[in-house]
């Protein structure tokens, strides 16, 4: 079983629509959650972490976190074709802070049509 | 957020060759770590590198094959030594302030060896 599972996509939806991307992980002592964007051919850029059960708001982009049930999502409003994108899953699971390496998924790729 | 400035941007090294990458930070981090995103591809960490002390190799990497070094808390090299093609790839340097943080890359180094 993977660590972190992503649907690789494509995840297509209209303009104006809401995209819904998912992530699961394994380590149930995983601490901190992120979402970055990868446009092709350059490097990931985070656009939402979060910490805590619940929902985490970011403009158009919401974050939700559900510990119990292992999965993070980021749920992206008003999606415009510049969202089109891979976006990447990345959590931490070290414990004692001592490491904060992440671990990504494979990535989901939106594509946003006109 | 973090500033990071990785050089070269791309190379076209021959097998059997060293290329040393270079990362600078903006500000002083505490966690500054090495990735490698093969074509189509998530991100694989390599190692984290560790102020005044050997890097920390995941598995799958060793020091001899990716010497790294981290002189002080703003700058970080890895070296990609005796390269075959199936090197080639996208090396990504990360960094962040703090544990289980957010973390930042800079803009890649695209390695292609021939």
């Amino acid at each position: 079983q993977k660590e972190v599972e992503q649907n690789s996509g494509p995840l297509s939806v209209p303009e104006g629509a809401i995209a819904s991307l998912n992530c699961t992980y394994s380590d149930r002592g995983s601490q901190s959650f992120f979402w970055y964007r990868q446009y092709s051919g350059k490097s990931p850029e985070l656009i939402m972490s979060i910490y805590s059960n619940g929902d985490k708001e970011d403009g158009r982009f919401t974050a939700q976190l559900n510990k119990a049930s292992q999965y993070v999502s980021l749920l992206i409003r008003d999606s415009q074709p510049s969202d089109s994108a891979t976006y990447l899953c990345a959590v931490t699971h070290e414990k004692t802070g001592t490491a904060s390496k992440l671990t990504f998924g494979t990535g989901t790729r939106l594509q946003v049509t006109l | 957020s973090a500033v990071i400035s990785q050089k070269p941007s791309r190379d076209i090294c021959q097998r059997g060759t060293s290329l040393t990458i270079q990362c600078q930070v903006d500000s002083q981090v505490t966690m500054m770590f090495w990735y490698r995103q093969q074509p189509g591809q998530s991100l694989t960490l390599i190692a984290t590198a560790n102020q005044g002390s050997e890097a920390t190799y995941e598995s799958g990497f060793v020091i001899d094959k990716f010497p790294i070094s981290r002189p002080n808390l703003t700058f970080s090299t890895l070296t990609v030594s005796n390269m075959s093609p199936e090197d080639s790839s996208i090396y990504l340097c990360s960094a962040a302030h703090k544990a289980n943080t957010e973390a930042f890359f800079g803009q890649g180094t695209r390695l292609t060896v021939v």
